[in-house]
């Protein structure tokens, strides 16, 4: 199946600084790609909505200053986390939509655990 | 809330039993799929099952879909150890592939 892969898988960081997380599909082209967050033991909550050369759509309650998307190519989005505080702190899943065999499906990286402190 | 909402929480069964794990959701959806998720790993699709669909296999696994009752259920049958691992219905709705909302998730333990 495709892949997508995330990066860094883990990080830790101060309160204040920021942080980018890149989601990239290794092996497909992603027109479209989503970012999740995860909090322990909670389920996943979409964040927004990624298009290739287009302005990301936000869900309701998310701040879109404070999580700052882009998604330059076909293979790569990138999420960045400004000024994170402690609240910050969650697994952020991305997956990307693309079609291999004439079909479309979604593919889910693996996660980057963030720790702010 | 647009989540959905699985029953049980948790769920520990013996090797060899049968798992079942429900779903419910609040509005109108195109598809539903299964995902497993183990500890703070990232998401395998298990299964999907589209809103014209009432029963659908895959190895071991069984999805039924209720659009009357906005209700699904999967079902692991001869479940073994390394079927635990949390599982999460998904729906997803309007033409936007991918955009998913989640449930909160079945915490299954199976006991060798």
């Amino acid at each position: 199946g495709a892949v997508v892969s995330q990066h860094p898988s883990w990080v830790i960081c101060k309160s204040g600084t920021s942080v980018k997380i890149e989601c990239r599909s290794l092996d497909f082209q992603a027109t479209t790609m989503f970012w999740y967050r995860q909090f322990p033991k909670q389920s996943l909550m979409l964040m927004a909505t990624s298009n290739e050369g287009s302005k990301a759509t936000y869900e309701q309650g998310v701040e879109k200053d404070k999580f700052l998307i882009n998604h330059a190519s076909l293979t790569l989005s990138t999420l960045t986390v400004t000024s994170a505080h402690p609240e910050d702190s969650s697994f952020y899943i991305c997956s990307g939509v693309g079609g291999l065999g004439g079909k479309e499906t979604q593919y889910f990286g693996p996660g980057t655990r963030l720790l702010v402190l | 809330s647009q989540q959905g909402e699985e029953d049980p929480q948790a769920l520990s069964i013996q090797e060899g039993e049968n798992a079942t794990m429900n779903c419910s959701y609040k509005t109108s959806i195109n598809n539903l799929q299964w995902y497993r998720q183990n500890s703070g790993r990232g998401l395998v699709h298990l299964i999907l099952i589209r809103s014209n669909e009432r029963e659908k296999h895959s190895g071991r696994l069984r999805v039924t879909l209720d659009t009357s009752k906005k209700s699904s259920s999967l079902l692991i049958t001869a479940s073994r150890a390394a079927d635990t691992a949390s599982y999460f219905c998904a729906t997803g709705r309007g033409s936007t592939l991918g955009r998913l909302y989640f449930g909160r998730g079945t915490q299954l333990t199976v006991w060798p």
